[in-house]
């Protein structure tokens, strides 16, 4: 079965260190999401890519947090300088949205990555 | 911006019960998705619908479109159904397109 690969799937850091987690999508889906799961607030979403392209970064802290996709098979999110408050699952999903269409589709998701700042 | 609500939040149920998890948003969309969570674990889509019923195994989901609502039963649970499920809607057209936004979850405990 094809899936999406998230990678660490633990981090514990301190305060102030940069994270980076990282995401492989399904070959062929040209939608990739990052969403943060807390108790609190349940899924959020922070950044959406469409085609490798940024579509919508509007759920996300824009000082500390940034997200790209270098290329097609890696998409990356990144905390620049983390915080106790940044501890959360970080889930990637992927799907497939056909171009021009409006879009219902069944995203996959990846296992998570746990992080907790001390 | 949709809202999306579940009730209950939290529902413990002995092995074999018929069960209902509840899910109702604000705003028209392309289609709900069921999404299962089991603890420590990830994310698992379970059903995609934007009309009518669809039946997988001892799972049922329905959606009334003009009441903007959707139910998601199992039959005969199981304690392997123990899990957190998760009602989502995909909000139609603009920038969102394929974007999900999520219910708070409904943990349910299935004892034997």
């Amino acid at each position: 079965d094809a899936r999406v690969t998230q990678t660490p799937r633990h981090k514990v850091t301190e305060m102030g260190q940069e994270v980076t987690m990282r995401c492989q999508p399904i070959l062929g889906h040209n939608t990739v999401f990052w969403y943060r799961q807390t108790m609190m607030q349940g899924l959020e979403l922070l950044a959406y890519f469409r085609n490798r392209a940024p579509l919508d970064d509007s759920g996300m802290p824009k000082d500390r947090f940034s997200a790209e996709m270098p290329d097609a098979t890696l998409a990356t999110l990144k905390i620049q300088p983390s915080e106790p408050r940044d501890s959360a699952v970080y889930f990637c999903a992927s799907g497939l949205v056909p171009d021009g269409r409006s879009g219902a589709n069944v995203l996959t998701f990846g296992a998570g990555s746990r992080l907790t700042v001390l | 911006k949709n809202e999306v609500e579940q009730s209950p939040q939290n529902l413990t149920a002995q092995e074999e019960e018929f069960i209902t998890i509840n899910c109702s948003y604000s705003v028209g969309i392309s289609a709900l998705h069921w999404l299962q969570q089991h603890p420590g674990g990830g994310i698992v889509s379970l059903f995609m619908l934007s009309s009518g019923k669809k039946k997988h195994g001892r799972l049922i989901a329905t959606i009334n479109i003009q009441e903007k609502h959707s139910s998601l039963h199992i039959t005969a649970s199981h304690p392997r159904d123990s899990a957190v499920y998760i009602c989502a809607v995909s909000e139609i057209g603009g920038g969102s397109q394929g974007n999900l936004i999520f219910g708070k979850g409904t943990k349910l405990s299935v004892k034997p």
